[in-house]
């Protein structure tokens, strides 16, 4: 099956402690990113990748820091987490090339800080 | 930097009644544009991608209207089912070619369509 993963689907931690999530792509794609789903629903992108090269890097705090070891693979570490990154953080992928690239999307991971 | 706004937070309609939801942006060199539709617990499925012009777009039970001289982005389901109920997001695109592209993406639209 061609997609988007992301594990795990669910993470509940205590604050100041360290998580990770990972995304892995099998639609042979170039770019990833990694975007943050607030409870409003809203979405705004973190980070992109383009073959395990930082390409977008939004005003996020020092403690995200994506990490990416192949263009198929981009991961999420938060270093110490706090109540306000308690949100769905998705990971989408999509080819450079040609403008305008459809991202796809993994179904998210929810995490909830104590 | 771009700003996406979209109308309405929250929209309820009866089955077989349109639907209507409405994005303005502000940066004219914006140059693609997307629908996604997000059901509940689910992730992110584009609907439509639309390309710098004035056109209008037909999938399968909606039509996507672009007004890039009004800057606005438009969604018409014409005939909701209550299988039509999530969450719908605009996106908008702000550069042309190039890696990492990223998206800019409306505040949302919550649709629950009634039988």
């Amino acid at each position: 099956e061609t997609a988007v993963f992301q594990t795990p689907n669910y993470h509940v931690t205590q604050v100041g402690n360290e998580v990770s999530f990972n995304c892995k792509q099998t639609l042979g794609h170039d770019t990833m990113y990694w975007y943050k789903q607030d409870s409003k629903k809203l979405l705004k992108i973190m980070f992109s990748y383009n073959n395990k090269q930082l390409i977008v890097n939004e005003t996020v705090p020092r403690r995200f820091s994506p990490q990416s070891s192949d263009k198929a693979h981009l991961n999420l570490r938060i270093k110490s987490v706090e109540p306000e990154d308690s949100a769905v953080y998705l990971c989408a992928s999509s080819q450079s090339g040609t403008g305008g690239a459809e991202q796809f999307f993994g179904p998210g991971t929810r995490l909830t800080v104590l | 930097g771009e700003q996406v706004e979209q109308r309405p937070p929250h929209l309820s309609v009866r089955e077989g009644d349109s639907a209507v939801i409405t994005c303005t942006y502000t940066d004219p060199n914006s140059y693609y544009f997307f629908w996604y539709k997000q059901e509940p617990g689910a992730s992110l499925q584009l609907l439509m991608k639309v390309f710098s012009s004035t056109e209008i777009n037909e999938g399968q039970g909606f039509t996507v209207l672009l007004n890039k001289k009004d800057k606005r982005l438009s969604l018409n389901l014409t005939a909701a089912h209550p299988g039509d109920s999530a969450a719908y997001f605009c996106a908008v695109s702000p550069h042309y070619g190039g890696s990492g592209n990223k998206l800019i993406f409306g505040t949302g639209t919550l649709l629950s369509v009634k039988p």
